[in-house]
């Protein structure tokens, strides 16, 4: 059982779209990162988070600790924002092991 | 500086080889991680180094794969009588502190393919 969910599994939106993929997990975390992988497969941190929000450019990542539950959002998408979109989490007392959702594919169409 | 680097970025062994698979972190990171992506499916947490601590191996699938790491430089993974479902991406991160303080580095992987 993945103790990691994301949803969608797969997305597609048409260019210019607000797009929110979503992550929940089930015991207490650490830290969650968002990490954006491509089609060619190299693999970029986008966010890192405790708690509240974070922005940069067009993505913002937000988080409920009490929820348990983690917001991607991206803001007037474009088709190079196409790529599979994965959320990672450290347990509480973990030593540092990451625990992986399967990831959101999304696609963006012009 | 320059970021997370793997080599080889491809490797072809036959089955029943032994593979080394060599990560070069950021200078003066101290975690260090190994996953594998097979075709189509997720990330799969294989081996994670912090500092002078010892190594959770808890996600290397069987004892034929083997890691090390000197001090916070760097890591070889290697693979022994390499099997065809070895075949994977293998991609190496780095962080400079405990992940949960720190952004992840990720090399561009190693694509190993066992015939």
């Amino acid at each position: 059982k993945n103790e990691v969910e994301q949803s969608p599994q797969n997305l597609t939106a048409q260019e210019g779209e607000f797009i929110t993929i979503n992550c929940s997990y089930s015991v207490g975390i650490s830290a969650l990162h968002w990490l954006q992988q491509h089609p060619g497969g190299g693999i970029v941190s986008l966010f890192m988070l405790s708690s509240g929000k974070k922005k940069h450019g067009r993505l913002i990542a937000t988080i409920n600790i009490q929820e348990k539950h983690s917001s991607l959002h991206i803001t007037a998408s474009h088709p190079r924002d196409s790529a599979v979109y994965i959320c990672a989490v450290i347990w509480v007392g973990s030593q540092g092991n990451l625990i992986f959702g399967k990831g959101t594919k999304l696609s963006v169409k012009p | 500086g320059a970021g997370v680097s793997q080599s080889p970025s491809n490797k072809v062994t036959e089955k029943g080889k032994d593979v080394e698979l060599r990560c070069d972190p950021i200078s003066g990171h101290t975690a260090l991680y190994w996953y594998r992506q097979r075709l189509g499916q997720g990330l799969e947490f294989l081996i994670y180094f912090q500092g002078n601590s010892a190594p959770d191996k808890s996600g290397l699938p069987s004892d034929r794969f083997s890691a090390e790491r000197t001090g916070e430089s760097v890591s070889t993974l290697t693979i022994q009588r390499t099997q065809q479902e070895d075949s994977a991406v293998y991609l190496c991160a780095s962080s400079l502190f405990f992940p949960g303080n720190s952004p992840l580095h990720f090399g561009n992987g190693t694509r190993l393919t066992v015939t």
